[in-house]
């Protein structure tokens, strides 16, 4: 299994909040990806982060943001968490450029009250 | 505009059988597809790919089916175990690339299957 954690796995935070997830990987894998899973919409991107600082927007990023300051952790933030980002957030990670394949985190569960 | 779906929320075979998981695309950009397998609280797991430039791919008991001409493909578990029971997710991706080199890849909505013992 690739090194990926994610933290925390659960949270339950109130709308207007601002909430930071991690991800973590020891497999020194250039890409990163955030995704989230929703009923009826399978995974979709939020950001995905290409090296150290070089992040670029998904197909669901308003709302979000994203930092990439070391190779190992990429963090998603919701600035003012809303009752529509409920959802299952997933971290991923890939070898290299044209490598499709992704590996997965183990996912946070989330909940805006 | 979903341009990959899965129109089988759920499937239900018997140990034993075949199980037969189809996925639609619209995009005639996709090149390489995979499918990707989900328990309850892990993440998905990678489990079989195709590039467009082929029509079948085998993996043990996994084998992926790629119809060009329809845009459609298809993932045929024989036999069908218990264990296997979870969501499939099909995937693909396109060969343009975004900034980083980055390969837009597009999940559809997934399939529930449950192998009845």
């Amino acid at each position: 299994d690739a090194g990926i954690t994610q933290s925390p796995r659960h949270k339950v935070t109130e709308t207007g909040t601002p909430v930071t997830l991690r991800c973590h990987q020891t497999e020194n894998h250039r890409y990163m990806y955030w995704y989230r899973q929703d009923p009826g919409h399978g995974l979709r991107l939020i950001h995905y982060s290409y090296g150290v600082k070089d992040t670029d927007k998904g197909e669901v990023s308003d709302g979000y943001s994203v930092s990439r300051s070391k190779t190992e952790d990429f963090l998603l933030t919701l600035e003012s968490a809303t009752s529509s980002q409920t959802s299952v957030y997933f971290c991923a990670i890939s070898e290299s450029m044209g490598k499709e394949t992704q590996y997965f985190g183990p996912g946070t569960r989330l909940l805006v009250l | 505009d979903q341009q990959v779906k899965q129109n089988s929320p759920s499937l239900s075979v018997q140990e034993g059988r075949i199980s037969i998981l189809n996925c639609d695309y619209t995009n005639s950009m996709f090149d390489y597809f995979l499918w990707y397998k989900k328990y309850p609280a892990e993440g998905p797991t990678f489990l079989i790919s195709i590039s467009s430039i082929k029509d079948k791919n085998e993996d043990g008991r996994f084998t992926v089916f790629l119809n060009k001409s329809a845009k459609h493909l298809s993932l045929h578990i024989v036999p069908s175990q218990p264990g296997d029971s979870a969501v499939y997710f099909c995937a693909a991706s396109e060969g343009t690339r975004s900034r980083g080199g980055y390969q837009k890849v597009t999940f559809g909505t997934g399939t529930k299957l449950q192998v009845i013992p």
